[in-house]
């Protein structure tokens, strides 16, 4: 089955700097690249997602990049804001409604 | 985005107790929805794939006795755990898919903090 890797597990930032989270995935056959924020105690929310037919997409200050060949995918956040800070999760599925495999998730914390 | 809740929100039982938990889907007709279980600080493992009118699809290593999962309506999935014991307690979060989103966007309820004591 897939398996889905992520670092890094911790990350701390300063206001302003950007933060990357990079996944790896096995299964060549994924398709569908979704990426989630979770609060403390709260549900993960689908911040941006990624399809195989497409190199990169953004969304004001977040950015998600894929590079099939290598098997990984990348979240990229600019100008971070203390409010950016939460567990972050990346997945993958083969698309066609098919389950998702998560990533361990990564503890972003963005310092004053 | 589309809308899960989750019932109830917390907990409490007593060993050997059954516990039922409702996930809804309130704005959208959910064909698919997914149980997760997830431990502090950790990830969200996938339990099972409920849909609507079949039986449900468990993961390996997931006893189909023991987390009992209905899906009667294409708004409502239920899991119950029967005969709770302490090493069930964990935080329970079920997923919709939306096909009005595309047919792979998944929307979480708010999750359900069990604790069995």
């Amino acid at each position: 089955g897939e398996n889905v890797e992520q670092h890094p597990s911790t990350l701390s930032v300063q206001e302003g700097d950007s933060a990357v989270i990079k996944c790896t995935y096995s299964d060549s056959a994924s398709n569908y690249f979704p990426w989630y924020k979770q609060e403390l105690g709260k549900r993960p929310q689908l911040i941006i997602d990624i399809r195989s037919n497409v190199g990169e997409k953004k969304d004001q200050r977040i950015a998600v990049t894929l590079n099939k060949t290598a098997k990984h995918f990348s979240l990229h956040i600019t100008e971070t804001q203390p409010e950016d800070s939460a567990v972050y999760f990346c997945a993958a599925s083969m698309g066609g409604g098919n389950k998702l495999t998560f990533g361990t998730g990564t503890q972003l914390k963005v310092e004053l | 985005g589309a809308v899960v809740s989750q019932h109830p929100s917390r907990v409490i039982c007593k060993s050997g107790t059954s516990v039922k938990i409702e996930c809804r889907s309130l704005d959208f007709q959910a064909t698919t929805m997914f149980w997760y279980r997830q431990f502090p600080k950790k990830s969200l493992m996938l339990m099972a794939t409920s849909n609507e009118g079949s039986k449900a699809t468990y993961e390996q290593g997931v006893e189909k006795d023991k987390f009992l999962i209905n899906h009667a309506s294409l708004t409502l999935s239920t899991l119950t755990v029967t005969s709770a014991h302490p090493e069930d307690s964990s935080f329970y979060i079920c997923s919709a898919r939306d096909h009005g989103s595309g047919p792979d966007t998944q929307y979480f309820g708010p999750g359900t903090r069990l604790t069995v004591l």
